[in-house]
C-alpha cells in the first residue's frame, strides 16, 4: 500500500489565490522531506527539501516566497504556491524516504495536480 | 539543469521484446536509481544500485552502471502491454541527504 499520500490529488484555483498541498508519510516518520514539479512530458526537477524544524533548503532557480514550505511533524509538510499564476500549473509530487532492509528508499506520493486559471 | 540525458526519449517495441534504456550524469553518484511512471500518475521505485556495483538484477530487470563513463542501463526483458509507461533514471549527486535529480526519461510504449 501507499506510504506516502498527498491531498488534496488535484486542484484548480484561479489567478492570484494561494493553495496549499500536504504531503504526508504513513507510518513511519520523516525529518526530511522532498518537493518536486513536473510539468507535461518532462522531468521531474527538484524544488526543496523541506526539514522538520528548521527552514526549507530551496534548489537554484526556485523562489523561497513563491513556494512556502512548512514541516510541521514527523509526517507532515506542507508547500503553499503563493498569489499562483497559470504558469505555475504543474504536477507536485512530495517524497519521504524510509529505511527498508538497511537500504534508504525514496517513496514518492501521488502527486498533485494544480491547474490555474 | 537538473535533468541528466536519457536515452531513447521515446521507444516502441512489441510485447516479448527486449526494452533497453540509457542514462548519463555528470556528477559523482553515491547510488543511481530507476523508476517508472504511468502517465499522469506518481513514481514506482524500481531499483537502486551503488557506485560500488556494476550490474544487478531484479525479476525482467537488469541494471548496469559503469561509473567511469557516467551511465547507466535499464534493460527489461521479455516485455509486456503492461510495461508501457516512462522511465526514470534519477542520481543524488554524490550527497547522502537524500536529494535526488532525475534524467529527461524514457516513454515506453509495449504493443500487444
Amino acid at each position: 500500500g501507499a506510504v506516502v499520500s498527498q491531498h488534496p490529488s488535484w486542484v484548480i484555483c484561479k489567478s492570484g489565490t494561494s493553495v496549499k498541498i500536504e504531503c504526508r508519510s504513513l507510518d513511519f516518520q520523516a525529518t526530511t522531506m522532498f518537493w518536486y514539479r513536473q510539468f507535461p512530458k518532462q522531468s521531474l526537477m527538484l524544488m526543496a527539501t523541506s526539514n522538520e524544524g528548521s527552514k526549507a533548503t530551496y534548489e537554484q532557480g526556485v523562489e523561497k516566497d513563491k513556494f512556502l514550505i512548512n514541516h510541521a511533524s514527523l509526517t507532515l509538510s506542507t508547500l503553499t504556491v503563493t498569489s499562483a499564476h497559470p504558469e505555475d500549473s504543474s504536477f507536485y509530487i512530495c517524497s519521504a524516504p524510509r529505511w527498508d532492509s538497511s537500504q534508504e528508499t525514496q517513496y514518492f506520493g501521488p502527486g498533485t495536480r494544480l491547474l490555474v486559471l | 539543469s537538473q535533468q541528466g540525458e536519457e536515452d531513447p526519449q521515446a521507444l516502441s517495441i512489441q510485447e516479448g521484446e527486449n526494452a533497453t534504456m540509457n542514462c548519463s550524469y555528470k556528477t559523482s553518484i553515491n547510488n543511481l536509481q530507476w523508476y517508472r511512471q504511468n502517465s499522469g500518475r506518481g513514481l514506482v521505485h524500481l531499483i537502486l544500485i551503488r557506485s560500488n556495483e556494476r550490474e544487478k538484477h531484479s525479476g525482467r530487470l537488469r541494471v548496469t552502471l559503469d561509473t567511469s563513463k557516467k551511465s547507466s542501463s535499464l534493460l527489461i526483458t521479455a516485455s509486456r502491454a503492461a510495461d508501457t509507461a516512462s522511465y526514470f533514471c534519477a542520481h543524488d549527486r554524490g550527497s547522502t541527504l537524500g536529494r535526488l535529480y532525475f534524467g529527461r526519461g524514457t516513454q515506453l510504449t509495449v504493443w500487444p
